[in-house]
């Protein structure tokens, strides 16, 4: 069992459509949590930390559920430029010396 | 502020042949990472840095790849000799100890193709 699990997709939505993304994780030690963007052919940018008490950032919006080990994330009236893989990261370890896990990433294609 | 900087952008080798990649991570930026992307996948960890100590290597194949950081502040990883199945994007990032969640940044990466 891979340790971050994500849909691969693609995910194809209009322009202005509502998109969630589901994430699990295995490690119940993980202590901190993230949504990384990825355009095709660059690298990953953060896209937004994730609390246990919600937060979000304009149109998107992350959840982090604990006891389920369950993170989304929601993207509301998507645009073009949306368009990328999003990536679902978990930090296994201190502030410090933690490493990250990577899931494989869902891939949203908005179109007009 | 300049980011994280990676040399060379795309290397194509044959197999058996060794490679190497450099990284200069953000000024002042103690902890550097090195990752692998193959195609599809996400990231993966091959090698931590805490300035020029290792912290985890734990996914890094001992046996082709190596990887140094001298005087904590570049760093190369290589690769000898290459395999078909290490084709893809090396990423290097590099974090400041002690930002909140450990936040990394990444470069650009370097696109192995091993044929």
């Amino acid at each position: 069992r891979k340790e971050v699990e994500q849909d691969p997709g693609p995910f194809n939505v209009p322009e202005g459509a509502t998109v969630a993304f589901n994430c699990t994780y295995s490690n119940s030690a993980s202590q901190s949590f993230f949504w990384y963007r990825q355009d095709c052919r660059k690298e990953p940018k953060l896209l937004m930390s994730v609390y246990s008490s919600g937060n979000e950032d304009g149109r998107f919006t992350a959840q982090l559920n604990r006891a389920s080990q369950y993170i989304s994330l929601l993207i509301r009236d998507s645009k073009l430029s949306d368009s990328a893989t999003y990536l679902c990261v978990v930090r296994v370890g201190s502030s410090n010396t933690g490493k990250l896990i990577f899931g494989q990433g869902t891939t949203l294609q908005v179109k007009p | 502020e300049a980011g994280v900087a990676q040399s060379p952008r795309y290397k194509i080798i044959e197999k058996r042949q060794s490679v190497a990649f450099w990284c200069n991570p953000i000024s002042g930026h103690a902890t550097l990472y090195w990752y692998q992307q193959i195609l599809g996948q996400g990231p993966k960890l091959l090698i931590q840095f805490q300035n020029n100590g290792v912290v985890d290597d734990s996914q890094l194949p001992k046996d082709r790849f190596s990887a140094e950081r001298l005087k904590g502040v570049d760093s190369t990883l290589k690769i000898q000799p290459a395999k078909l199945e290490d084709s893809a994007v090396y990423l290097c990032a590099s974090s400041l100890p002690g930002t909140s969640g450990n936040i990394q940044y990444f470069g650009a990466g370097t696109r192995l193709s091993v044929l």
